[in-house]
């Protein structure tokens, strides 16, 4: 089964702190994405990417920047944070996209006081 | 655009029972449908998948059938165990764009009680 692991799984920052969350895979996906769980809303597309280099634009991208600079690595990046942003984040990645199952990885756990 | 609907946030059954729950989806491309399953403090992982239109397609006791004519690709087990308890989210995928990704639903949390 594919790979994929977070880092950190827990992370607390200050309101304005920077954040960055980690992501990589290691079964040559091409596809890697960014979500965001809130009760109530289920999985949010925050930023998606279809190879190094590449980077889209999910449904709630505000305040957040991706990159994708390997096959391997996707980044998400929370250059001011704020309390809105405390959230559980998924990374997944998949091989061939929309048709294709997506992986998981374990999550990460973020709090902005 | 594309969307996902899920009617039930929560269904509470007793063990044995038969469940269904409900996905509809909106879109103007040919739809593939996921049901994904999130067991608590675990990552969310596919339980089906399915393109094909009154086609029955099932995993590990679960079963659903995309029906293009009403736009639904309900999820349905016979019997519910005490393990099925999890949010399940159904997911449509956007066929109509070079690049992929998925819209998810809410999600239905099901809780199975002895």
């Amino acid at each position: 089964e594919a790979a994929v692991t977070q880092s950190p799984r827990n992370k607390v920052t200050v309101t304005g702190g920077n954040v960055t969350l980690s992501c990589r895979q290691t079964n040559s996906h091409n596809y890697m994405y960014w979500y965001r769980q809130d009760t109530g809303h289920g999985l949010r597309l925050i930023h998606y990417s279809y190879g190094a280099g590449n980077l889209q634009i999910g449904d709630v991208p505000d305040g957040y920047k991706a990159t994708r600079t390997t096959q391997e690595d996707f980044f998400l990046l929370l250059e001011l944070a704020s309390p809105s942003q405390t959230s559980l984040y998924f990374c997944a990645s998949s091989d061939e996209g929309a048709q294709d199952t997506q992986y998981f990885g374990p999550g990460t756990r973020l709090l902005v006081l | 655009g594309d969307s996902v609907t899920q009617t039930e946030g929560l269904v509470t059954l007793t063990k044995g029972l038969p469940v269904m729950l409900n996905c509809t989806y909106q879109t103007t491309y040919s739809p593939f449908l996921f049901w994904y399953v999130q067991h608590l403090n675990e990552a969310p992982k596919l339980l089906l998948k399915s393109s094909t239109d009154n086609k029955r397609t099932e995993h590990q006791g679960f079963y659903a059938t995309l029906h293009k004519s009403s736009s639904s690709f309900h999820l349905q087990k016979s019997s519910v165990q005490l393990s099925d308890s999890a949010l399940y989210f159904c997911a449509l995928s956007d066929r109509g764009s070079a690049l992929g990704r998925l819209h998810f639903g809410a999600g239905t949390q099901l809780i199975v009680i002895p």
